[in-house]
């Protein structure tokens, strides 16, 4: 168990509807990086928050947005959904800014969009 | 921008027979270099940190090496239970994690 919590487990829904994903890191980590997993993209990095400051951002289309609140946890939104947006969804924690510290990674999110 | 490209795709093994993944790299400044295993439908598990070339990691049947281009993950006398994906990842001078596609272990009983 790497202590990185991620809800819900699955969820499906409709095109063009927004959903919410919840990240709660291991103790102690202060960054969260979310992640997104197709079977054709292997995992792509999406965007970085270190303790409530956006860090980094990778290929986060303008409809997904993340925030980390001051409790650590990280939510990430994903709206006007689109077939392709089916994927999992991962999140990571790690403990570093700037140092080249590994990231643990949650049991992710499957989002299916029907 | 920082590149990983691991080889091969996928690799069958039979059990007890010995070999190598490979993974690629270019990167702005190596932070270091990240191996995990990943199980079907499950988050990847963090297995070994390398940071600088010369530099190998041992864990039961794993063995990671890495030189200033590639890295290595030997696996000696494999079991069914190593059957995974095993993914190669590089963390430069952007702090970002970039990950390859992966290789897709098998192994035979």
């Amino acid at each position: 168990d790497s202590g990185v919590t991620q809800t819900p487990k699955h969820l499906i829904t409709a095109t063009g509807q927004r959903v919410t994903l919840r990240c709660s890191p291991r103790s102690g980590d202060l960054s969260v990086y979310w992640y997104q997993q197709s079977l054709d993209q292997g995992l792509q990095f999406l965007i970085h928050y270190y303790n409530g400051e956006e860090r980094a951002k990778g290929n986060i289309l303008e409809r997904f947005s993340a925030q980390q609140f001051p409790d650590l946890h990280s939510e990430l939104n994903l709206s006007s959904l689109e077939l392709g947006d089916s994927a999992l969804y991962f999140c990571a924690s790690s403990r570093d800014r700037e140092v080249g510290l590994a990231l643990h990674f949650g049991n992710g999110t499957r989002l299916t969009v029907t | 921008e920082d590149q990983v490209t691991q080889s091969p795709e996928a690799l069958r093994l039979q059990e007890g027979e010995s070999s190598s993944l490979n993974c690629s790299y270019t990167v702005s400044g190596l932070r270091g270099l990240f191996w995990y295993r990943q199980d079907p439908g499950k988050g990847p598990e963090f297995l070994f940190t390398l940071y600088s070339a010369g530099e190998e990691k041992e864990k039961e049947r794993l063995k990671a090496t890495l030189t200033k281009k590639e890295s290595f993950l030997h696996i000696t006398a494999p079991k069914p239970e190593d059957s995974a994906t095993y993914l190669c990842a590089v963390r430069g001078n952007n702090n970002d994690m970039r990950f390859g596609a992966g290789t897709r272990l098998t192994v035979k009983p």
